[in-house]
């Protein structure tokens, strides 16, 4: 079955520095991959979508220059938390599918958590 | 624009009974994808059913089955046979099938205790 890979699965950073979070499809290749945020006790909230080769589409609310997104390959996508800060800390996931017409495959998330 | 909407933030069962999460959506669509997914203690979504608005007939996974009510716009799941390793949180998620951006919407999501 689809694959998703996410990395790291936890991470600690200090307030102003940067982290990058990984997310590979294993077994197929994803032109597409979706990046949410999730809360303590609350919904998958969509960041963005990102489309490999292109730039990806963020949603509204959602800062560009803030969370970098990059889809470098066909199984590969990165989400960069650029000058983190206490209230970017929250669980990050990512999902991507081989076909639309299935359910998404999501990664096994990251929590962030900033200091 | 689509919504979903999950009245249910939490429900308890006991183990081995059958329990039914709600699940309404609002959309102008006539073709689009209906999904419920759990999301256990480990935070890992994980995809229980998935339902195509064209077909009539309701999906069934083993103890898991939708009613799909398209006329009403609800999208049940029920839970047949509680076990405690279905104790986790439902979402219930809709998707559009037109070309060009196939992203999810969730619900607020429902936890589902279950008790031995």
């Amino acid at each position: 079955g689809a694959v998703v890979s996410q990395h790291p699965s936890r991470v600690i950073c200090k307030s102003g520095t940067s982290v990058k979070i990984e997310c590979r499809s294993l077994d197929f290749q994803a032109t597409t991959m979706f990046w949410y945020r999730q809360f303590p006790k609350q919904s998958l909230m969509l960041m963005a979508t990102s489309n490999e080769g292109s730039k990806a589409t963020y949603e509204q609310g959602v800062e560009k220059d803030k969370f970098l997104i990059n889809h470098a390959s066909l199984t590969l996508s990165t989400l960069t938390v650029t000058s983190a800060h206490p209230e970017d800390s929250s669980f990050y996931i990512c999902s991507a599918s081989p076909r639309t017409v299935y359910g998404y495959t999501f990664g096994s998330g990251t929590r962030l958590t900033v200091v | 624009a689509q919504t979903v909407t999950q009245s249910q933030p939490e429900m308890s069962v006991q183990e081995a009974e059958t329990v039914t999460l709600s699940c309404t959506y609002d959309t102008s669509e006539s073709d689009y994808y209906l999904f419920w997914y759990k999301q256990p203690p480990s935070r890992q979504m994980i995809l229980v059913i998935r339902q195509e608005a064209y077909k009539q007939q309701n999906a069934t996974e083993n103890r898991f089955s939708v009613n799909f009510q398209k006329a009403a716009k609800s999208f049940s799941l029920k839970i047949s046979d509680s076990q405690l390793g279905d104790a986790a949180m439902y979402f219930c998620a809709y998707r559009t099938s037109t070309s060009g951006t196939y992203k999810y919407i969730f619900g607020t999501g429902t936890r589902l205790k279950v008790l031995a």
